[in-house]
């Protein structure tokens, strides 16, 4: 089975600092995706940003980005230029193929705070 | 932009009652997925309907069962409700395999 792991529970960082929140997964499947959502104090699933398995450069949105290494089974996200807003837990999820739909596993989350 | 609705946004029920939690999905999306987030936990699948079919089944209870109707709109009904039953519950939309938008959710408390 799938297998997300994200090895920070928390992670302190300061304002304006860039920040890499880590990931790596587990799958015998050759075509797969990995998702990043924030989920913020009030409970919502914000999607941040997608990466193929067969996507040869790494995603971006804007000042989030995917640090792809497909031979070490790693995903992590990179925030550049961190807010007082980014303050929320990040958690990475693996599309697990299944036939006509697709459903997300996810790792256990990573708790961001943002230090003024 | 259009997103998923969820409706309610909280839901306290005692136990053994039923509720029923209802999400619409983003214009033109052809998957829902109903997904279950105990407190300090990730979200966890619990079943999925494609083109108003349902295409895959996780951790649900046999008390639990959902539906797409013909307008696109799914339903999560829960009988016999548990405390253990309390937790956000995550409905999402998604187009094809790049993209899995998630509602506001709804907050079930059991009493």
């Amino acid at each position: 089975a799938q297998k997300i792991t994200q090895t920070q529970p928390g992670m302190f960082v300061q304002e304006k600092e860039a920040v890499t929140l880590d990931c790596t997964y587990d799958t015998s499947d050759q075509s797969y995706g990995l998702f990043w959502y924030k989920q913020p104090s009030s409970g919502e699933m914000i999607f941040l940003i997608y990466q193929g398995s067969y996507d040869e450069q790494n995603a971006t949105e804007g000042r989030y980005s995917l640090n792809f290494q497909k031979a070490r089974k790693s995903a992590n996200l990179v925030i550049s230029a961190s807010q007082l807003g980014d303050s929320a837990m990040y958690f990475c999820a693996m599309r697990e193929r299944v036939q006509g739909a697709q459903k997300l596993v996810f790792g256990q989350g990573t708790r961001l705070t943002i230090n003024p | 932009a259009a997103g998923v609705i969820q409706s309610p946004r909280h839901l306290i029920k005692e136990k053994r009652e039923t509720a029923t939690l209802k999400c619409y999905p983003i214009p033109r999306h052809d998957t829902v997925y109903w997904y279950q987030q105990g407190p300090g936990q990730d979200p966890q699948f619990l079943i999925s309907f494609y083109e108003k079919m349902q295409s895959d089944k996780g951790s649900i209870p046999d008390r639990f069962s959902a539906q797409q109707f013909s307008d696109y709109h799914s339903e999560l009904n829960m009988s016999s409700l548990e405390l253990g039953d309390s937790a956000l519950y995550f409905c999402a939309s998604g187009l094809g395999k790049t993209e899995q938008y998630f509602g506001p959710g709804t907050r079930l408390t059991v009493t």
